[in-house]
């Protein structure tokens, strides 16, 4: 149980195009799914935190208006990079909330590379 | 917000000796300490979890404490085999929301 998964595993995309990350709850419904960011030998960072049927909150420094984050369905949250710039590659992380309220199960993750 | 302290960020042992990671965290109100192990290029895999009201937890060849006095809370891993190699991240939260330290690279040496 409390499978994660994310789509499409990795991206190669140009300069200034946008590209859209799906993270899905398989087994579970997740009312809370968190966006990470980890570039390479590094730790996670926290993006966002989304809730269903609700705005995300974002971190500080994250910029709302490039990472357009939507969480329709208690199984579904999207991360939509626009305008990707090389200095936006990296490997994008979901996770959600398990069966108990604060254990978290990640997604595969998504390797955006923007050439 | 919580910051979350993790050292060594690098460590290196023979198979069969034992590994400590430790870590430190800065919010009084976290109550939930998870860690994970993570493969090159992999999701993180949660290993073992501890909440603030309990001291020590263990699950065969590892074992997490935690000091809620010190804010500081350890990851013991015994007997350690090659394929206990990888990135390891403690984490603290106390409403929903991870903090990660910075992860360790655990390497054993056959």
């Amino acid at each position: 149980g409390a499978v994660v998964s994310q789509h499409p595993s990795w991206v190669i995309c140009k300069s200034g195009t946008s590209v859209k990350i799906e993270c899905r709850s398989l087994d579970f419904q997740a009312t809370t799914m968190f966006w990470y960011r980890q570039f390479p030998k590094k730790s996670l960072m926290l993006m966002a935190t989304s809730n269903e049927g609700s705005k995300a909150t974002y971190e500080q420094g994250v910029e709302k208006d490039k990472f357009l984050i939507n969480h329709a369905s208690l199984t579904l949250s999207t991360l939509t990079v626009t305008s990707a710039h090389p200095e936006d590659s990296s490997f994008y992380i979901c996770s959600a909330n398990g069966r108990t309220v604060d254990t978290q199960y990640f997604g595969p993750g998504t390797r955006l590379t923007v050439l | 917000g919580e910051n979350v302290e993790q050292h060594p960020s690098t460590l290196s042992v023979q198979e069969g000796d034992s590994a400590v990671i430790k870590c430190t965290y800065s919010d009084s109100a976290s109550n939930y300490f998870p860690w994970y192990k993570q493969e090159l290029g992999k999701r993180p895999q949660l290993i073992i979890d501890i909440r603030s009201n309990v001291g020590e937890k263990k699950d065969q060849r590892i074992a997490v404490t935690l000091n809620k006095t010190a804010k500081h809370f350890s990851l013991h891993i015994t007997e350690t085999q090659p394929e206990d190699s990888a990135v390891y991240f403690c984490a603290a939260s106390g409403a929903r929301a991870l903090t990660f330290g910075s992860g360790t690279r655990l390497q054993v040496q056959p």
